[in-house]
């Protein structure tokens, strides 16, 4: 499995930017990166996808260094609907087999 | 587009009783998948698909079966339900290895 690691959990203010880091040391050489969003009682939703070096869009940046062992998601000025748990996924399509969510990482924003 | 469905929202069996749970698509993905989530945890796959009348196991596959026979719609059946089954079920849908569109989820309690 392409296992990955995030911190449990991270705190932030309003007006912030936030990194957070996953782990996956296992990645496959064709295995994209991808980034989830999800809210209490709802589905994930999809915030970024990457394979290398650097991707943007109108909500986040990624960040993939050149082993691909790592990846960091980027949240530019944060605000309290940001709050919720965010999941880096590698691997989908025909590796899903091979692929796993992990525990995610639980983002807080204060006021 | 309504994206993808999920029929039904809840459910309560009783150990032993069997039950399919529908997701439906509508944006013509090859690629579906069935999740469960437990309350803290992140997603893990069950079974997926990567196009109509092929399925593939995931990374907890026990315990249930999958079928699809059609390309927009993706079942997961659960034969002799345990309480150990408790749990959301997500199911998803993508073009190839790209975002995942998730649906609402159906939260399946068995006592």
């Amino acid at each position: 499995l392409a296992k990955t690691t995030q911190p449990i959990s991270m705190d932030s203010y309003e007006g912030q930017e936030v990194n957070i880091t996953c782990s996956h040391n296992n990645i496959a050489t064709n295995d994209y990166i991808t980034w989830y969003q999800q809210f209490p009682s709802q589905g994930p939703r999809f915030i970024i996808q990457g394979y290398k070096t650097k991707v943007k869009n109108e909500v986040a940046s990624l960040f993939i260094p050149a082993d691909r062992k790592s990846s960091t998601l980027s949240l530019p000025r944060v605000s309290l609907s940001d709050t919720a748990v965010y999941y880096c996924l590698v691997g989908a399509g025909t590796n899903a087999g091979k692929s796993t969510f992990g525990d995610g990482t639980t983002l807080t924003v204060k006021p | 587009n309504a994206g993808v469905t999920q029929t039904p929202k809840f459910r309560v069996l009783k150990t032993g009783q069997s039950m399919t749970l529908l997701c439906a698509q509508d944006m013509n993905h090859e690629y579906m998948y069935w999740y469960r989530q437990d309350p803290g945890m992140g997603l893990r796959l069950i079974h997926y698909s990567v196009g109509e009348g092929t399925t593939a196991k995931g990374e907890v596959p026990d315990g249930y079966n999958v079928s699809r026979l059609k390309k927009q719609n993706f079942l997961l059946g659960l034969e002799s339900a345990a309480p150990s089954q408790t749990s959301v079920y997500f199911c998803a849908s993508s073009y190839r290895e790209y975002e995942q569109y998730f649906g609402p989820g159906t939260r399946l309690t068995v006592t």
